[in-house]
């Protein structure tokens, strides 16, 4: 496998259910990000790791949990989840992640497609 | 905060080129990136500005101008396979501020 993936591609899940995703990157990279995409809006920043450490959190609901094990895994648990969060959740990968340094450009996976019923 | 601004939709012809046009206002400001999006597949890096200027790369080129907050990608000889969404995105620091994106269509 190269590059960013992402499991499951798809994911329908009820309010009270707990899910995890999966973000896998090939790259060597040491950055690690997770965004949302609804419909016709601009792509969320909602968490940042560099070298398994959090480095950004964007002010993003608890019910959204990420854990980091390593520079190559990036999990973001789901929880109690409310209708609205129904978007495309993307994984991306940088070299790095350097606050107040130059930005990396950014890989991303194909995302999961996440449906709250 | 960051505000950027970009038209949601473009259509042109076969062959022709288009400009899409984005506008950023974002504090420490490092570049501009590029992405274009296939309907259901990831976003994927077509360029990046840090300097004022045009960036050429084959059919596609890129310009910046740091002084007004204002890019554009410009797509010439555009293929019906160039039909996707473009997003514009302001690098500040470790983090992109993305455009909702402009999504491109090419009719035969």
């Amino acid at each position: 496998e190269t590059g960013v993936t992402q499991t499951p591609r798809h994911l329908v899940m009820g309010m009270t259910n707990k899910k995890s995703l999966k973000c896998e990157q090939h790259l060597g990279h040491n950055a690690m990000y997770w965004y949302k995409q609804s419909a016709k809006k601009p792509l969320e920043l909602m968490f940042v790791y560099s070298l398994e450490e959090r480095v950004e959190n964007n002010s993003v609901p608890s019910r959204f949990s990420p854990e980091c094990p390593n520079s190559s895994h990036l999990f973001l648990h789901l929880h109690t989840l409310q209708p609205e969060d129904s978007a495309l959740y993307l994984c991306a990968s940088s070299q790095e992640a350097l606050v107040g340094g130059s930005t990396d450009t950014q890989y991303f996976g194909p995302g999961t497609r996440l449906t709250v019923l | 905060g960051q505000n950027i601004d970009q038209p949601t939709e473009m259509t042109a012809t076969e062959g022709a080129i288009v400009q899409i046009n984005c506008t950023y206002q974002t504090s420490g400001f490092n570049g501009l990136f590029w992405y274009q999006q296939h309907a259901g597949e990831a976003p994927t890096f077509l360029s990046y500005n840090v300097l004022d200027g045009l960036e050429e790369k084959g059919r596609f080129s890129s310009f910046l101008s740091r002084s007004k907050g204002y890019s554009y990608l410009l797509l010439k000889e555009l293929q019906m396979k160039d039909s996707a969404s473009y997003l514009c995105a302001a690098s500040n620091d470790y983090k992109l501020s993305f455009g909702a994106g402009t999504t491109v269509t090419v009719r035969a």
